[in-house]
């Protein structure tokens, strides 16, 4: 019973490098979603996915790229990491259907030194 | 645009009265609204939702949530607080306008024995 699984669970970047976080959920669920937390901030969507093969911004997608290439995969990519990057990012999946609760990860802590 | 606020960093109460954690919303339409807890180095937990009908919602670990139209509230509650309630807990909200899960800051709880 997975669920919702991150990889990997923690990182360290120099600036400048590029990395991929991946999650996958093996709940068939439509929707995925990628947020960062950072302390006094709550969580702040990057970007969500409705369905395979579509992606749309959230309110802080600058300096991040995804992709939803299957159903059950989300990846969040840095190109080019910057301290500001620093957190602590959390992949979310539903049923897309909002009246039903997501199923969140157990988090990547990434360090951009 | 969907938003949630939730005005207190943190809330401190003794071990065995009510706790309530505020949080207010702001969207067009009908909102689905939610509750998730997180304890330290885990992802969220959801609590209970608030989706149409019966204004008081119960949920998980003895939780309850009233929500309040006219004041654009979803205030979770407990009538008698537990050591183990210590977490920050965090208001969601979904708008099918943008099909967004939107997060509040979160509110730290602090249970006193």
């Amino acid at each position: 019973n997975a669920g919702v699984t991150q990889t990997p669970k923690f990182r360290v970047l120099k600036t400048g490098q590029s990395m991929t976080l991946l999650c996958a959920q093996d709940m068939n669920h439509e929707y995925m979603y990628w947020y960062r937390q950072d302390p006094g901030m709550g969580l702040r969507l990057i970007h969500y996915s409705v369905g395979e093969g579509t992606t749309a911004k959230g309110e802080v997608p600058d300096g991040y790229n995804v992709s939803r290439l299957k159903k059950q995969n989300f990846l969040l990519g840095l190109e080019s990491a910057a301290p500001s990057q620093t957190s602590v990012y959390f992949c979310a999946s539903s049923t897309g259907q909002g009246n039903t609760e997501a199923f969140f990860g157990q988090g990547t802590r990434l360090t951009v030194v | 645009a969907q938003s949630v606020a939730q005005p207190e960093d943190q809330v401190n109460v003794a071990e065995g009265n009510p706790l309530t954690v505020k949080c207010t919303y702001s969207v067009s339409g009908n909102p689905y609204l939610f509750w998730y807890v997180q304890y330290p180095n885990r992802g969220l937990q959801f609590l209970l939702k608030y989706i149409t009908g019966d204004n008081l919602v119960k949920g998980s670990y003895g939780f309850e949530a009233e929500f309040n139209k006219s004041q654009t509230s979803f205030h979770l509650k407990k009538p008698s607080a537990l050591v183990s309630d210590s977490a920050l807990y965090f208001c969601a909200v979904f708008y099918y306008g943008n099909n967004r899960l939107a997060f509040g800051k979160g509110n730290q709880v602090v249970v006193i024995p």
